[in-house]
């Protein structure tokens, strides 16, 4: 069965940098493309990119543009997601998601439990 | 300020048919298929509906959804207490080099 396990909830000062993990697993992790979505407490979802764990490929959000960077290494079916210069406003439940991309579309499948991380001084 | 407009809330007593709206653009709604993600109280998003009215296996048929150009919505029949939950439309936008954009989420509530 596909799992995505995230790592453990985070505490940062502003200015740090967190970066999360998304361990996959049921799937071959190279097949689809892996997402990163937020949502701060109370608020909505937001996408900040995506990344091809076959080719390294990323495309993020122009928002974090500068900000974000997605790797992975697939010698175990990890994606990670490094967010820099954090802000207080990050504060924010981060998600991997799956992408399955299909002659009917584009969606995320399965999802990672969301990993906390919190901006404080 | 998100970019495709989703009520902010809706309600409905258990047994009823409640429908949930969700507005965009060309770029968006209007030129790629429109997916909703039911998010349970303090679990992560899980996947209701894809490619404008499909339902995952295990969703049960009384969610639907359905587009007519740039706007989509969810409908949910014989209304259950367990739906209650945050539910957000999302979409492929072709703009800004393509990104994946929410509705803002709707919030339903079954009296």
């Amino acid at each position: 069965q596909v799992q995505l396990v995230q790592s453990g909830a985070e505490v940062k000062k502003p200015g740090a940098s967190v970066k999360v993990s998304c361990k996959a697993s049921g799937y071959t992790f190279t097949g689809y493309y892996m997402h990163w979505v937020r949502q701060a407490p109370g608020q909505g979802l937001e996408w900040m990119g995506w990344i091809n764990p076959n080719s390294g490929g990323t495309n993020y959000a122009q928002k974090f543009q500068g900000w974000v960077t997605m790797t992975r290494d697939t010698s175990i079916s990890t994606a990670y997601m490094e967010l820099s210069r954090l802000r207080s406003d990050d504060t924010a439940v981060y998600y991997c998601a799956r992408e399955v991309y299909d002659s009917s579309g584009s969606y995320n499948d399965y999802w990672g439990q969301g990993t906390l991380v919190t901006v404080s001084s | 300020q998100s970019v495709l407009t989703q009520p902010p809330s809706a309600s409905g007593t258990p047994g009823q048919r409640v429908t949930i709206s969700c507005s965009g653009s060309s770029s968006n709604i209007g030129s790629n298929t429109v997916n909703w993600y039911q998010q349970l109280p303090g679990t992560a998003p899980k996947l209701l509906i894809y490619s404008n009215n499909q339902r995952p296996s295990g969703v049960p048929d009384r969610f639907s959804g359905s587009k007519s150009g740039t706007s989509a919505s969810l409908a949910i029949s014989g209304l259950q207490s367990e739906d209650e939950a945050d539910y957000y439309c999302a979409a492929w936008d072709d703009s800004l080099n393509g990104r994946e954009v929410f509705g803002g989420g709707t919030k339903l509530t079954v009296l």
